[in-house]
């Protein structure tokens, strides 16, 4: 099993583009969970998702996150526009219902908004 | 509601001495408790874990108790080694929270050789 796969795995940009994050899920696993982690703020649960719908988002900070997942093998989290607060290491993870909570975690992605 | 406690790091031990990283919780109910790690450079993975008051987790040579009487996960190792540098996760999930895993800060360990 090749695990969660994230791309890309480093994203350089500029304040104001666009910025698309993509997350493959792990084969059978029905949750998804977008994290943002940050020195000041720790490790902050964004969305997740369950059968590819979004149950929780309340962790989005702003209008300028979406995130989707239109079928099971695939997520993206988009930021548009970006700003440099929104540099960050972004991970992706994955659990099936019968893993008993255990979530598996993609290596991320380190984004960096100049 | 639902919280999780770790102590500060950062954490510095020279190889082989013992380790104790304490993790006290706040929940409602029955939660699980967990342990994830975070080597330098990857994502986070699950370490180990106690479903029920009194189980006691263990892996690669770490153990945690579930303490219900004192709401504690403590993670404790008898000897580290250089490897187990990283950062430890203590996390939580409820029955009523929706499964969601409840996070602490990290705790940040360096083991010098």
């Amino acid at each position: 099993d090749a695990g969660v796969i994230q791309s890309p795995r480093h994203e350089v940009t500029e304040m104001g583009q666009e910025v698309t994050l993509r997350c493959k899920p792990i084969s059978g696993h029905d949750y998804l969970f977008w994290y943002r982690q940050t020195m000041m703020r720790g490790l902050e649960l964004l969305i997740y998702f369950n059968n590819n719908v979004p149950i929780d988002d309340s962790g989005m900070p702003e209008d300028r996150f979406s995130a989707k997942m239109p079928n099971a093998s695939f997520s993206t989290l988009k930021i548009q526009p970006s700003e440099p607060r929104d540099s960050a290491v972004y991970f992706c993870a994955s659990r099936g219902t019968a893993s008993y909570n255990e979530q598996f975690f993609g290596p991320g992605t380190r984004l960096t908004v100049l | 509601g639902n919280s999780v406690t770790q102590m500060e790091g950062p954490v510095t031990l020279s190889e082989e001495a013992f380790l104790t990283i304490n993790c006290t919780y706040t929940a409602t109910g029955y939660p699980s408790l967990f342990w994830y790690v975070q080597y330098p450079g990857e994502g986070l993975q699950l370490l180990l874990k106690a479903t029920k008051a009194d189980d006691k987790g263990s892996n690669k040579g770490f153990e945690a108790t579930y303490r219900k009487e004192t709401t504690s996960f403590h993670l404790e190792k008898g000897s580290v080694q250089v490897s187990d540098s990283a950062v430890y996760f203590c996390a939580l999930v409820n029955a009523g929270n929706n499964r969601k895993l409840i996070w602490g800060l990290g705790t940040s360990l360096a083991v010098n050789p």
